[in-house]
């Protein structure tokens, strides 16, 4: 049973740029939610959907934009790339209740 | 909203020692959960306890839910357990099947030989 997988694991941008990063949530789960975590922070929740809607929002600009497909995978995409915007970016799936995370992207903006 | 404060933030163990994080929280919970991230970032479940206790191998974990915090206990500690742990918690009316976390700063352990 394969768990939460992630794509790319690391990535670099430049500021101005858009990323796109990818999350395959774990066999049986509907629902994919998004974190954020600084370097030396507890993660933070971005958005998280379920029937390819975005249900939940942490207090993130409109810069941060998601996409639940069908088969429940999902996309994180952010815009116009700030320097804050490097970290680790980590999605998690459920169903009822307990979330598993994948091994995260790490994404950094120079 | 909700606080979530870890304790201690770095604690260093001898390896075979026991310890004792704790986390309290500021509000009522609906759901808890104590992850371990390793060292490349990945963040392993290690228990899922709204209230209780719960025993899995060395590690064991309780929630007073009542009081506002939860224990997690390492024994016989080794190098592998070293990394941060964090506390995580789902809080108010989040709807059905929403599952919004907040999380504790983390404590980062360090288990010497």
């Amino acid at each position: 049973d394969a768990g939460v997988t992630q794509s790319p694991t690391h990535l670099i941008k430049t500021r101005g740029q858009q990323v796109t990063l990818r999350c395959s949530p774990k066999s049986g789960h509907d629902t994919v939610s998004w974190y954020q975590q600084a370097l030396g922070q507890g993660p933070q929740f971005i958005f998280q959907y379920y029937e390819e809607e975005e249900r939940q929002r942490g207090n993130f600009p409109d810069r941060f934009s998601g996409h639940q497909f069908p088969n429940y995978s999902s996309e994180l995409n952010v815009n116009a790339l700030l320097l804050g915007d490097s970290a680790l970016y980590l999605c998690a799936s459920s169903r009822a209740g307990e979330l598993f995370f994948g091994e995260g992207s790490r994404l950094t903006v120079l | 909203g909700i606080q979530v404060e870890q304790s201690p933030p770095d604690l260093i163990l001898q390896e075979g020692a026991n310890s004792t994080l704790r986390c309290n929280f500021s509000d009522s919970v609906n759901n808890l959960q104590w992850f371990h991230q390793n060292p490349w970032g990945q963040l392993i479940n290690l228990f899922y306890i709204p209230s209780g206790t719960k025993q899995n191998g060395r590690l064991s974990a309780t929630t007073v839910a009542t009081e506002r915090y939860s224990l997690l206990y390492i024994s016989s500690s080794q190098t592998t357990d070293s990394g941060v742990y964090f506390c995580a918690v789902e809080w108010g009316y989040s709807g059905a099947g929403s599952y919004q976390l907040t999380f504790g700063k983390g404590t980062k352990l360090s288990v010497i030989p």
